[in-house]
C-alpha cells in the first residue's frame, strides 16, 4: 500500500495567515493526488484533484502543487471558514489511501 | 445536483454483518465508480472498496475477506456488507462517487452514518 504522510498533523494559525500543508507519498504517484477539507460532523469536500486542479466553486485562495512523492496544499490567506481538517488522497495504486490529516485551528 | 444518502442500522452486534445502502439521486448510477469509506470516531479516513456501475469491484485488502459491495442500477443504489464485525468496525460510514472513470477522487459524498458495534 502507498503510505501518505501529512505534516504537520496540527497547525495553529490566524485569520489572514498563509498556510502550507505537506503530503509525502511512500512511492511515486505522479500527480494522482487530491486534497479534501472536512469540518466536524460533515463529509469531506473535494478541494483539489490531480495535484493542482481546483474543483469548481472552491475559492482561489486554495492551491495545490507537487508531483511524484511530495505535494503541498497552500491557503494563501486563511479565512474563518477554513478552520477544518485537511486530508490528502492518492489514486495511483489500489488500495486507495488517505493521509492522516492536518487539523487547522484558530490561534 | 447529485445527492447520496446512506441508510441502515446504527447498531450491530459483534460477529454479525453490517449492511448499509447508499441511494443516489440527481444522476444515474451508470458510468461511475461508487465507493464506501469509513472513519472511526476521532480518526482518519479508510477506503473500503468500490463498485463500478457495470458490477466490477475492488476492495481494500485489509477488509477484502469480509466485504461485499453490490449495485442495483434499477433502484440507483449500491450497498455494503461487512461480515464478522468487531468493535474495531465502529465508524462513520460514507458512500461517495468517483469523479470519473479514470480519476477515482470523490466529488460527491453522503452525509455519513455512524455504525456502532456493540452487544
Amino acid at each position: 500500500d502507498i503510505q501518505l504522510t501529512q505534516s504537520p498533523s496540527f497547525l495553529s494559525a490566524s485569520v489572514g495567515d498563509r498556510v502550507t500543508i505537506t503530503c509525502r507519498a511512500s512511492q511515486g504517484i505522479s500527480s494522482y493526488l487530491a486534497w479534501y477539507q472536512q469540518k466536524p460532523g460533515k463529509a469531506p469536500k473535494l478541494l483539489i484533484q490531480v495535484a493542482s486542479t481546483l474543483q469548481s466553486g472552491v475559492p482561489s485562495r486554495f492551491s495545490g502543487s507537487g508531483s511524484g512523492t511530495e505535494f503541498t496544499l497552500t491557503i494563501s490567506s486563511l479565512q474563518p471558514e477554513d478552520f477544518a481538517t485537511y486530508y490528502c488522497q492518492q489514486i495511483n495504486n489500489y488500495p486507495l489511501t488517505f493521509g492522516g490529516g492536518t487539523k487547522v485551528e484558530i490561534k | 445536483q447529485v445527492q447520496l444518502q446512506e441508510s441502515g442500522p446504527g447498531l450491530v452486534k459483534p460477529a454479525e454483518t453490517l449492511s448499509l445502502i447508499c441511494t443516489v439521486s440527481g444522476d444515474s448510477i451508470s458510468g461511475y465508480h461508487w465507493s464506501w469509506i469509513r472513519q472511526p470516531p476521532g480518526k482518519g479516513l479508510e477506503w473500503i472498496g468500490y463498485i463500478y456501475s457495470s458490477g466490477s469491484t475492488d476492495y481494500n485488502p485489509s477488509l477484502k475477506s469480509r466485504v461485499t459491495i453490490s449495485v442495483d442500477t434499477s433502484k440507483n443504489q449500491f450497498s455494503l456488507n461487512l461480515s464478522s464485525v468487531t468493535a474495531a468496525d465502529t465508524a462513520v460510514y460514507f458512500c461517495a462517487r468517483g469523479l470519473s472513470r479514470n480519476y477515482n477522487f470523490f466529488d460527491f459524498w453522503g452525509q455519513g452514518t455512524l455504525v456502532t458495534v456493540s452487544s
